[in-house]
């Protein structure tokens, strides 16, 4: 079972709103990302949790914070985000990011659209 | 940025084999070729990985070059299905993350009838 389930599918909010975004995986999995996919453009890596400790890509804005409760469940909560924001969201999970033959696997993502 | 450079799209005819061609000249020693692909706004499939030996799985074909700057990938017998962006990914690393999978443009595959 190679399967990561991300909730909600879709999400319109407004840029005063706060939401979150879920990820799960049930794989065993001890590293787990996020990615921002903006239209016709590659997927961009966010955030890496390895054994629960998260590596900061320092590009990301504050207004996106990664929370990891357990190796299992990621989430992205959203503050104050621009229309600019709206993207496809991807969460991936993988073995161990410290493998070099470590494979991600791609949940379907979560389409963000921001008024 | 990504260490690897793909056609920006190729066509091929139902049945036949698909051959999506990728170079990484820059690639080191240690780093393997990943490739996944990208349905219409579904999350990226893993593909096929390898390091210098062609590899082969119920999906595709891998063959990398003896040089190791270039691969292509093998979709033996192409279905509409298949249809999809398909990324060449070799793994950067970076100041906070040891394997960082930078995705390039990747080559957007239409499989015709």
């Amino acid at each position: 079972d190679t399967e990561v389930t991300q909730t909600p599918k879709h999400l319109v909010m407004g840029m005063t709103n706060k939401k979150s975004l879920k990820c799960e995986q049930h794989m065993g999995h001890r590293a787990m990302y996020w990615y921002k996919q903006k239209a016709k453009k590659p997927p961009e890596l966010m955030f890496v949790y390895s054994y629960e400790k998260l590596s900061i890509n320092e590009s990301v804005p504050s207004r996106f914070s990664p929370e990891c409760p357990n190796s299992s469940l990621l989430n992205l909560h959203l503050h104050a985000l621009q229309p600019e924001d709206s993207a496809l969201y991807l969460c991936a999970s993988s073995q161990d990011s410290r493998d070099s033959t470590d494979t991600q696997y791609f949940g379907p993502g979560t389409r963000l659209t921001v008024l | 940025d990504a260490k690897t450079t793909q056609p920006p799209s190729m066509d091929c005819a139902e049945g036949r084999a698909a051959n999506l061609p990728c170079n990484h000249s820059t690639i080191s020693g240690n780093e393997y070729v990943y490739w996944y692909r990208q349905i219409h706004s579904q999350g990226p499939q893993y593909i096929i990985h390898g390091l210098k030996n062609n590899e082969t799985n119920e999906m595709a074909s891998l063959i990398i070059t003896e040089d190791r700057k270039s691969s292509t990938l093998i979709l033996p017998h192409a279905t509409l299905r298949d249809t999809a962006v398909y990324y060449c990914i070799v793994r950067v690393a970076t100041l906070w993350n040891n394997n960082d999978m930078r995705f390039g443009a990747g080559t957007r595959l239409t499989v015709k009838p």
